[in-house]
């Protein structure tokens, strides 16, 4: 089967860093996403890794170790607007798409 | 910023009726998708294009149908909706790896 594990609530301070796992086990490996999706909105693309290691953008970062099925989603200068859910999503096949149950994160002030 | 249309944005409709949930994208993509969400569970793959006259199921079961006519127009229709088809239905598209989703369309049907 397709699993995609991360946790299901965090919370964290203002101005803070906060570390989002996610541990997936796939048939297939073709790419791992990280998706923005605010309560009752659409989800919004955040980073994508293919290879092994850190891919920074801004704020947010993403690492992945394919050998170990793990990634995680890194968000630094917390700020008010992120609270959100967090979704990693894997695509075992060039066809397919599989997403995790999200992790919804409330910054606090 | 994407430019991915879905309509209606919510609908409520009795058992048995035919639904089309409509979604456009202007940007020329040839993938196109469609999701089902339910309230703080993981999006589902229901179908996908990847180009005219191309259409596949994703890996959740439906019994919802697509079609890909036209490059920018991806329908999915209901033939006789039933209280277990109440959802979001969130369509996307995609050039590469990034897929953009349109706002949703939140079903209940009753």
């Amino acid at each position: 089967g397709q699993n995609i594990d991360q946790p299901t609530e965090m919370t964290a301070t203002e101005g803070a860093i906060v570390q989002i796992n996610c541990t997936y086990q796939t048939s297939g490996f073709n790419g791992l996403f990280w998706y923005q999706q605010h309560a009752g909105e659409a989800p919004t693309f955040l980073s994508y890794n293919v290879l092994d290691g850190l891919e920074e953008k801004g704020r947010f970062s993403s690492f992945l170790s394919r050998s170990k099925g793990y990634s995680y989603l890194l968000l630094k200068e917390l700020q008010m607007k992120d609270s959100a859910s967090y979704l990693c999503a894997v695509r075992p096949a060039a066809k397919d798409m599989r997403f995790g149950a999200g992790t919804r994160l409330t910054v606090k002030p | 910023e994407a430019d991915i249309y879905q309509t209606p944005r919510y609908l409520v409709i009795g058992t048995g009726k035919k639904i089309t949930l409509e979604c456009s994208q202007t940007m020329g993509h040839d993938k196109m998708y469609w999701y089902q969400q339910d309230p703080g569970m993981e999006l589902h793959l229901i179908h996908y294009s990847y180009g005219v006259n191309s259409t596949e199921k994703g890996d959740l079961s439906s019994e919802s149908t697509v079609s890909r006519i036209r490059t920018e127009h991806f329908p999915l229709t209901l033939e006789s909706a039933r209280p277990s088809h109440t959802s979001q239905y969130l369509c996307a598209s995609s050039s590469g790896y990034e897929q953009y989703f349109g706002p949703g369309t939140r079903l209940t049907v009753t």
